[in-house]
């Protein structure tokens, strides 16, 4: 069964400081992979996806993350992060035959300092 | 605004009692996902449903059910609630099999 593995469940920050946030999975077939973002009070909202072709996947809000099957690894990366950022942020896979469903990892809480 | 409704937003009633949550997907959305969201089991599957149809079951407790009606609306029963169930619920939808999925803003049920 796939599972998500995010390495780290805090993760503080100074404004425009780079930041990565790690996200490794464990899967025997193909995958399909997700970064969403959840604010306080709020539900999910996808940041970006990797379903196939380039393994740099562009998303919203200059978040970007790389796909590497080897190390079967998907980290989210920003160049410089805002106070706006602060949220707490999920990792999810699903597989390509799974219509779907999505298995999260448990989250990292960005906090971001002036 | 991801397109998704959840109805009502915060939901407090006793254990014993039974309630339902209730969700409309973006429009055009055919596949409909409910998700529990609690501290210490962090985002868990429950169930999905596509045009009307049971299509995938996940850690759904037999105390719980779901349906996806004719217009596409879906509601996810909750029945002899436990202090345990106190959670937050997602409905999410996708618009076909495999599209990425949108978020409802979720029901914070607490069972007192």
């Amino acid at each position: 069964a796939q599972s998500v593995t995010q390495l780290d469940s805090q993760v503080p920050v100074f404004e425009e400081a780079p930041v990565e946030l790690r996200c490794n999975y464990s899967s025997s077939v193909s995958v399909y992979l997700f970064w969403y973002v959840q604010y306080p009070n709020q539900g999910l909202q996808l940041l970006l996806k990797y379903l196939s072709g380039s393994t740099l996947v562009k998303g919203i809000n200059g978040f970007e993350a790389e796909f590497n099957k080897s190390q079967t690894s998907f980290h989210l990366r920003k160049p410089s992060v805002h106070i706006s950022d602060t949220a707490e942020y999920f990792c999810a896979v699903t597989l390509y035959n799974q219509g779907g469903k999505l298995i999260f990892g448990q989250g990292t809480e960005l906090s971001v300092k002036p | 605004d991801s397109g998704v409704t959840q109805t009502p937003k915060h939901l407090i009633t006793a254990t014993g009692q039974r309630v339902t949550l209730r969700c409309s997907p973006r429009s055009g959305d055919l596949s409909v996902y409910w998700y529990q969201q609690s501290l210490d089991q962090g985002l868990q599957f429950l169930i999905q449903y596509y045009n009307g149809e049971e299509r995938a079951k996940g850690n759904i407790l037999e105390r719980f059910s779901a349906q996806q009606f004719p217009d596409l609306h879906s509601e996810l029963n909750l029945s002899s609630l436990e202090l345990g169930d106190s959670a937050l619920y997602f409905c999410a939808s996708g618009e076909t099999y495999n599209s990425p999925l949108h978020f409802g803003n979720g029901t914070r049920l607490t069972v007192t």
